[in-house]
């Protein structure tokens, strides 16, 4: 399966956008990149995702490298309940995949009042 | 629409003793997925199920762990003779379609074996 990196740890201040990169240099053809996050004590709770195109909702955008070896999750106004640990993950798509999401450390992200 | 209810939230056994985790998934969702999450580590995949099937078992542990989604009912994670490295944070999501589909996730249970 792809892997992905993440950086540890980011911290970022109240109301400021915040960009959370991920690097996915193995990524093949037919992988999306998902993300997810997970707040303190709580199960994942899904983002975004793509697969070739940006993309945005309500809660974020998802800006994809033009060669989608990396990716960029971005939080257009941080706030302090976006305070998580977000993991981005590469799932096959439809016929090539178990189903199952590989959850690497993921990214801890701090926001500061 | 309900999200995807897990049941106890909290469960305390001790050695030897069984444990059992039930997962209601969302309303339309007949794909189910358990994850566990050790302290201070990231969700690891242990099975997928579909009602009545086990799809992938890939990250169930051989001995001791088993799962089953019926045709009526919850999905039940079954740990028998429980030890106290099974304490984790249980995780199960649902989808309506397999891949490349949003899983929902509930709220957990967390397994504490004294």
């Amino acid at each position: 399966d792809a892997k992905t990196t993440q950086p540890n740890s980011m911290e970022s201040n109240e109301e400021e956008p915040v960009h959370l990169p991920c690097n996915h240099s193995t990524i093949s053809g037919t992988d999306y990149i998902h993300w997810y996050r997970q707040l303190p004590s709580q199960g994942p709770e899904y983002v975004i995702h793509g697969l070739t195109s940006n993309v945005n909702n309500r809660m974020a955008s998802l800006a994809i490298a033009e060669d989608r070896k990396s990716s960029t999750l971005i939080l257009h106004r941080a706030t302090l309940r976006d305070a998580a640990v977000y993991y981005c993950i590469l799932e096959k798509g439809y016929g090539g995949s178990q189903g199952n999401l590989i959850f690497g450390k993921g990214t801890k992200l701090s926001v500061k009042p | 629409n309900a999200g995807v209810m897990q049941n106890p939230r909290h469960l305390v056994r001790r050695r030897g003793q069984e444990a059992r985790l039930r997962c209601s998934p969302m309303k339309g969702h007949s794909h189910v997925y358990w994850y566990r999450q050790l302290p201070e580590e990231g969700l690891k995949f242990m099975v997928y199920l579909q009602k009545e099937n086990i799809i992938d078992e890939s990250g169930m542990p051989k001995e001791r762990f088993s799962a089953e989604f019926p045709k009526e009912g919850p999905s039940i994670l079954r740990i028998q003779q429980v030890v106290r490295g099974d304490s984790a944070a249980y995780f199960c999501a649902s989808s309506p379609i397999r891949t490349t589909d949003t899983q929902y996730f509930g709220p957990g249970t967390r397994l504490t074996v004294l």
